[in-house]
């Protein structure tokens, strides 16, 4: 049973680009959850997603950052328009059940230049 | 309200001592208090939990101490070895979700 996948493992993005990351969870997971980690710093809640549904997204930001799971395929988390704030690691965890153990996925590494 | 707190910021152990982190937290409706060890390059494993019914809890070298009343948790890596040089966090949530509020992290350096 793989783990959670992320991808790509490193992003680079010119100012005003578009990115895409992807995270696949462990099999039989339908919770997925995604953080942010700032350079020398923790990891902050973004959005919680249930297959087809956003659970919470309390964390996210209001403009340019959306997240989505669907049906089939891996979920997606999208940045538009991104500037040199957003480069962070980004970290997707799943878990099977809402108050089971997450686990985490490698993260994808965002360089804004 | 939502802040999880966390000291020191990095710590250096010779092996075989004590490694104690630090954490405090101001939301009482919090209610599941996870460690994650995280290399770099890796993302962040869970190494050990618990609950606020209990005040210690204890897997392997690994034990945390929770003061309900001051609001703290702590854990403590006894016997730390080279190859517990990471960085820890400590987090809490409500209902033991995965919606998690993180501490800053300490960056742990265990000296042979």
């Amino acid at each position: 049973n793989a783990g959670v996948m992320q991808n790509p493992r490193h992003l680079v993005r010119r100012r005003g680009q578009e990115a895409r990351l992807r995270c696949s969870p462990m099999k039989g997971h339908s919770h997925v959850y995604w953080y942010r980690q700032l350079p020398e710093e923790g990891l902050k809640f973004m959005v919680y997603l249930q297959k087809e549904n956003i659970i919470d997204e309390s964390g996210m930001p209001k403009e340019r950052f959306s997240a989505e799971f669907p049906k089939e395929g891996p979920s997606i988390l999208r940045i538009q328009q991104v500037v040199r704030g957003d480069s962070a690691a980004y970290f997707c965890a799943s878990s099977p059940g809402e108050n089971t153990e997450a686990f985490f996925g490698q993260g994808t590494r965002l360089t804004v230049v | 309200q939502q802040q999880v707190k966390q000291s020191p910021q990095s710590l250096i152990v010779q092996k075989g001592g004590i490694s104690i982190i630090n954490c405090a937290y101001e939301n009482t409706a919090f209610d599941y208090f996870p460690w994650y060890q995280q290399f770099p390059g890796k993302g962040p494993a869970l190494l050990i939990a618990i609950r606020p019914d209990v005040s210690e809890k204890k897997e392997g070298r690994f034990t945390i101490s929770f003061n309900k009343s001051a609001k703290q948790f702590s854990l403590h890596i006894m016997d730390s070895q080279p190859g517990d040089s990471a960085t820890y966090f400590c987090a809490a949530s409500r209902g033991a979700g995965n919606m998690l509020t993180f501490g800053g992290g300490t960056r742990l350096m265990v000296k042979p």
